[in-house]
């Protein structure tokens, strides 16, 4: 079975400069997230879609981050214009859960997406 | 606010040393627990997950978890570590009523010396 795919692995962009990321979740996965992990920290929830809603965006910084879920399938993240803090890696998960809860099915995640901002 | 600790943020063993890996969380209703291990180069995975019953689960690799209720932790276990077993270790609570999101742990880097 194949994993979730993200892509790029890496980026180096300057501070204000925009940057996407791509994931590709597991076939029939219903539930997609994307997380940040900064460096010594644990993975952060930044949104949540089920199918192609969000069902928590709380944790984005909305001013500079936005994602979409095209036909409930693959998803982006944007960061525009990126800051030094946004440093991090971006990590994109999906599960089999169904329910509006997230109940407690197990996340795949992928590779992550490797962000420096100098 | 939901969170998650755990206490040891580097752990350096030899092989064949015994593990424990605290992980407290704060939430008064019920959760699900797991534990995910995230291999040098590697995505993170699944290494065990507690939804009920038993409080002692059993996960891959010879790892366990208990969880007990009173001390709302779900600490890791493996009585004999391998140098493979190299790798950062997040414990991750999800309440188990409404909605609510996934909450990691900060992670534990573990060093297994041959």
């Amino acid at each position: 079975e194949a994993g979730v795919a993200q892509s790029p692995r890496y980026k180096i962009i300057e501070k204000r400069q925009s940057v996407a990321f791509w994931c590709n979740p597991i076939s029939g996965h219903a539930t997609l997230y994307w997380y940040q992990q900064i460096l010594g920290q644990g993975p952060k929830l930044l949104i949540q879609f089920q199918n192609n809603g969000v069902v928590d965006d709380s944790q984005l910084p909305k001013d500079r981050f936005s994602a979409e879920r095209l036909k409930g399938v693959d998803s982006t993240l944007k960061i525009q214009p990126a800051k030094l803090e946004d440093s991090a890696v971006y990590l994109c998960a999906s599960s089999l859960d169904r329910s509006a809860s997230g109940g407690a099915g197990e996340l795949f995640f992928g590779e992550g997406s490797r962000l420096t901002v100098l | 606010a939901q969170s998650v600790s755990q206490h040891n943020h580097h752990v350096i063993l030899s092989e064949a040393a015994s593990l424990e890996l605290g992980c407290n969380y704060s939430y008064g209703g019920t959760v699900n627990l797991f534990w995910y291990v995230q291999y040098p180069g590697q995505h993170l995975q699944l290494l065990l997950k507690y939804f009920s019953g038993d409080p002692l689960v059993k996960g891959i690799k010879g790892f366990e978890a208990e969880f007990i209720k009173s001390k709302f932790s779900f600490n890791l276990r493996k009585p004999s570590v391998q140098w493979s077993d190299t790798a950062e270790y997040f414990c991750a609570a999800l309440p188990n009523t409404g909605f609510q999101k996934l909450v990691f742990g900060t992670g534990t880097r573990l060093l297994v010396s041959p």
